[in-house]
């Protein structure tokens, strides 16, 4: 199985940027790197992904190591609302198999 | 939006007994999964559903069945309870396999007693 490590936790201040690492040294070519968070008492919603390229829309932008085998979501300017745990998952084959969810970052953002 | 409805937000079963958990979604999408999330443990995927009356096993299938008979409805059913299986159980759905787009449900907190 294609694994991602992140660390349990991080925090943050509140507008300040935000920069979550994730590991993934067994990534292979065709993998896509995604990125969900959790909101307190609501299930994951999607945040990003890509492959190669750095990649941005209106929520983050996704930094992908020159190897593929780190990444890194930045969130701009945090807010509190920006408090969840998020998820770096690897779409391994496609996603035939499903996505296959870690334990995620735990972001703390203080005010 | 797309909507993914879970009938219950909690529940409290007994042991033995047979659960239901459903889920809906509005958005005529092809893939449904079903995952559990424990604390320390994140989401494991437990079935999902590429077809109407199509199941795959996820990583921890053990004790646990699923029926899709329409496409925008699928049914965990969990055929005797027991206390491990106390957990949140999160349904989402999908129109592509390529993971952009898994839209969940908010969740069913399961107590088994």
């Amino acid at each position: 199985d294609a694994k991602t490590t992140q660390p349990n936790s991080m925090e943050s201040n509140e507008e300040e940027p935000v920069h979550l690492p994730c590991n993934h040294s067994t990534i292979s070519g065709t993998d896509y790197i995604h990125w969900y968070r959790q909101l307190p008492s609501q299930g994951p919603e999607y945040v990003i992904h890509g492959l190669t390229s750095n990649v941005n829309n209106r929520m983050a932008s996704l930094a992908i190591a020159e190897d593929r085998k780190s990444s890194t979501l930045i969130l701009h300017r945090a807010t509190l609302r920006d408090a969840a745990v998020y998820y770096c998952i690897l779409n391994v084959g496609g996603g035939a198999d499903g996505l296959t969810f870690g334990k995620g970052t735990h972001l703390i953002i203080q005010p | 939006d797309v909507k993914v409805t879970q009938s219950s937000r909690y529940l409290v079963k007994r042991t033995g007994e047979k659960v239901f958990l459903e889920c809906v979604q509005d958005m005529d999408h092809e893939n449904m999964f079903w995952y559990r999330q424990d604390p320390g443990l994140g989401l494991r995927l437990i079935y999902f559903s590429y077809d109407v009356k199509m199941k795959e096993k996820g990583d921890i299938p053990e004790g646990y069945s699923v029926s899709r008979e329409k496409k925008e409805r699928f049914s965990l059913i969990l055929e005797s309870a027991s206390t491990n299986q106390t957990s949140m159980y999160l349904c989402a759905s999908s129109l592509l396999l390529t993971g952009k787009d898994y839209t969940f449900g908010s969740g069913t907190r399961l107590t088994v007693v």
